[in-house]
């Protein structure tokens, strides 16, 4: 299955500022997933990024305060805009493991992000 | 809302105890189901996984059966060992959709 690295690690952020989290992948991927896990909480999905094509966000989530670009099909970043303390959390994204969806997704190791 | 419940944690265990890690979920069809592992300080890995009724899924000696009847995909295992502390969620995928459990935080004390 793919292999992605996932970058920064970890981050503390200033409130109000913006922190872009990059993920490549080692192999050529259509779907690319960004999850939020709140502190002690499970894995909520943000988005689903395509290549070529507009991010589909979920409910409460925007465009304007997690902007995503998917320039190509091994590569996608995920912004956090204007943050506040809330935003604190880690970040993940994810792609299918294999050719047919029920194989499940591997993620990359994760951003760390503390707003202070 | 969530479709998929799970055991609330945290469990602590000590070494060479038996693991059980309740999880059901609801959905139409037939889902595939999985066991997600997350060590600290790390994104979430694939532990194990079932696409049909009936199925048992493993790795790393822990094993989990998809039972259609009771909705229900159980982590099982026979020995922990201290190293399998994490966190472990419990997927459902259907109709494009993959939902998780709220995660069980397990601890094993040597």
């Amino acid at each position: 299955s793919a292999v992605i690295s996932q970058k920064p690690s970890r981050d503390i952020c200033q409130r109000g500022t913006s922190l872009t989290i990059q993920c490549q992948v080692d192999s050529q991927v259509t779907m690319m997933f960004w999850y939020r896990q709140q502190p002690g909480q499970s894995l909520t999905l943000i988005a689903t990024a395509n290549q070529g094509s507009e991010a589909t966000y979920e409910s409460g989530f925007v465009i304007d305060k997690f902007p995503i670009s998917r320039p190509n099909l091994t590569f996608s970043t995920l912004t956090v805009s204007n943050m506040s303390p809330e935003d604190s959390s880690i970040y993940l994204c994810s792609v299918e493991a294999g050719a047919r969806r029920n194989y499940g997704y591997t993620f990359g190791s994760g951003t760390r992000l503390t707003v202070v | 809302g969530n479709s998929v419940t799970q055991m609330e944690g945290p469990v602590t265990l000590s070494e060479e105890a038996f693991l059980t890690i309740n999880c059901t979920y609801t959905a139409t069809g037939y889902p595939s189901l999985f066991w997600y592992v997350q060590y600290p300080g790390e994104g979430l890995q694939l532990l194990l996984k079932a696409t049909k009724a009936d199925d048992k899924g493993s790795n790393k000696g822990f094993e989990a059966t998809y039972r259609k009847e009771t909705t229900s995909f159980h982590l099982e295992k026979g020995s922990v060992q201290v190293s399998d502390s994490a966190v472990y969620f419990c997927a459902r995928y259907n109709n494009n959709d993959m939902r998780f459990g709220a995660g069980t935080r397990l601890t094993v004390k040597p």
